[in-house]
């Protein structure tokens, strides 16, 4: 089976850094998704990751490891809309999204 | 405003009840996803159409029946439900089935099952 984690929940204040990790061990991959989930809302795509390395976009960077099974997402300069939930999904084999529980991210003044 | 749009946005239903969830996307997509989101669980994939058809059936339980009626339109029929169904139903669409493409979600039913 296919088996994603990353941490439950995670805090930190406006206008700092917050990094979450996502680790993978799937059957096959094909790229990882970062989605962003406010409460009663659709999940919206932000990032995609396919080649190892960095993928950046505004204050959203996205990193990942095919080696080491892992990715994260970088919030930079964050703000109080970022508060959400992030979800990590893998592709495996075929066209197959395999997510996370999902990481609640609360933003404090 | 999403492109993928989701009726009814809350439901309420008892066991013995029959109920259908539509999924209509506006993006000229070719697939589309039923997905069901439990409290602190993963986002569980129930079924995908492409092109009107159906290419996964993820061993989901017979009271689950879905339609593709055309590529832009979803639904999810509904009946005998268990308590345990209660969740958020989400519905999302992609240009294709091709790994690059991203998913475009709609903002899901609230299902209640009494």
């Amino acid at each position: 089976g296919q088996n994603i984690d990353q941490p439950t929940e995670m805090t930190a204040t406006e206008g700092a850094i917050v990094q979450i990790n996502c680790t993978y061990q799937t059957s096959g991959f094909n790229g990882l998704f970062w989605y962003q989930q406010h409460a009663g809302e659709a999940p919206t795509f932000l990032s995609y990751n396919v080649l190892d390395g960095l993928e950046e976009k505004g204050r959203f960077s996205s990193f990942l490891s095919r080696s080491k099974g892992y990715s994260y997402l970088l919030l930079k300069e964050l703000q109080m809309k970022d508060s959400a939930s992030y979800l990590c999904a893998v592709r495996d084999s075929d066209y197959k999204l395999s997510f996370g529980a999902g990481t609640t991210v609360t933003v404090r003044a | 405003e999403t492109g993928v749009t989701q009726t009814p946005r809350h439901l309420v239903m008892g066991m013995t009840n029959k109920k259908s969830l539509k999924c209509e996307q506006h993006l000229g997509h070719n697939a589309m996803y039923w997905y069901k989101q439990s409290a602190k669980k993963p986002l569980e994939l129930m079924f995908v159409y492409s092109l009107e058809e159906r290419v996964e059936n993820n061993s989901v339980p017979s009271r689950f029946s879905p339609e593709c009626p055309n590529s832009s339109h979803l639904f999810l029929h509904l009946h005998t439900l268990q308590p345990e169904d209660s969740a958020l139903y989400l519905c999302a669409s992609s240009p294709g089935l091709a790994e690059y493409n991203e998913q475009f979600f709609g903002p899901g039913t609230r299902l209640t099952v009494l």
